[in-house]
């Protein structure tokens, strides 16, 4: 049973474009919601991460929106650069110290 | 920001041999650690989560006696996976928090078994 649902799988965006990629959770005790960029060989690294008490989060050109309602959530990459060409991980864990699931990933590719 | 290291980045062994992965928070003390493995182009696996002090809690699924896992202080964490074979060959991640501060990921260990 996979509890964090992410699309799509791959994305190819043109440079200077947006980069949407979804998520959707099923457990209603999550309450923190990170997304996680990872480029080949390296670990995941935290990008953004947003909790329930607010609809939209923004840092540069990423931003997260959150609807509570709907249970998901999305990352927007502003003015995609081939640089950001990565792999993108959603997760969510409940209060405290608890593990993150993680979805499925989506590969973009950011082309010029 | 918080840095994770671990070591070693690669390992390449004969089936048999046990390998010791190293997690290291460099610069805040790591009151949870969390061990995954990640198989190409697939998701993070959480296989344990380790607090200090404590035993490991390991996800269902995952060998406890396969994957060792200690972490003795708030900075170190090791997973011995043991008796290694070809199909434990994986990439292993670590991940450390503090409190309930966001986890912080290693670069992770490419383990290869001939």
């Amino acid at each position: 049973q996979q509890q964090v649902k992410q699309s799509p799988q791959s994305l190819i965006v043109q440079k200077g474009g947006i980069s949407i990629i979804n998520c959707a959770y099923e457990n209603t005790a999550f309450d923190y919601f990170p997304w996680y960029q990872q480029f080949p060989g390296k670990g995941p690294a935290l990008l953004i991460a947003i909790r329930p008490d607010v609809s939209e989060k923004k840092e540069g050109r990423f931003t997260i929106s959150f609807n509570k309602s709907a249970k998901q959530f999305s990352l927007h990459i502003m003015d995609s650069q081939p640089g950001d060409s990565a792999t993108y991980f959603c997760a969510a864990s409940s209060a405290g110290n608890t593990p993150l699931v993680f979805g499925k990933g989506t590969r973009l590719s950011v082309i010029a | 920001g918080a840095v994770v290291s671990q070591h070693p980045s690669r390992v390449i062994c004969k089936s048999g041999t046990s390998v010791k992965i190293e997690c290291r928070s460099l610069d805040f003390q790591a009151t949870t650690m969390f061990w995954y493995r990640q198989f190409p182009k697939q998701s993070l696996m959480l296989m344990a989560t380790s607090n200090e002090g404590s035993k490991a809690t390991y996800e269902q699924g995952v060998e406890k006696d396969k994957f060792l896992i200690n972490h003795a202080s708030l900075t170190l964490s090791t997973l011995t996976v043991t008796s290694a074979h070809p199909e434990d060959s994986s990439f292993y991640i670590c991940s450390a928090s503090q409190g309930s501060q966001p986890q912080h990921f290693g670069d992770g260990t490419r383990l290869s078994i001939l």
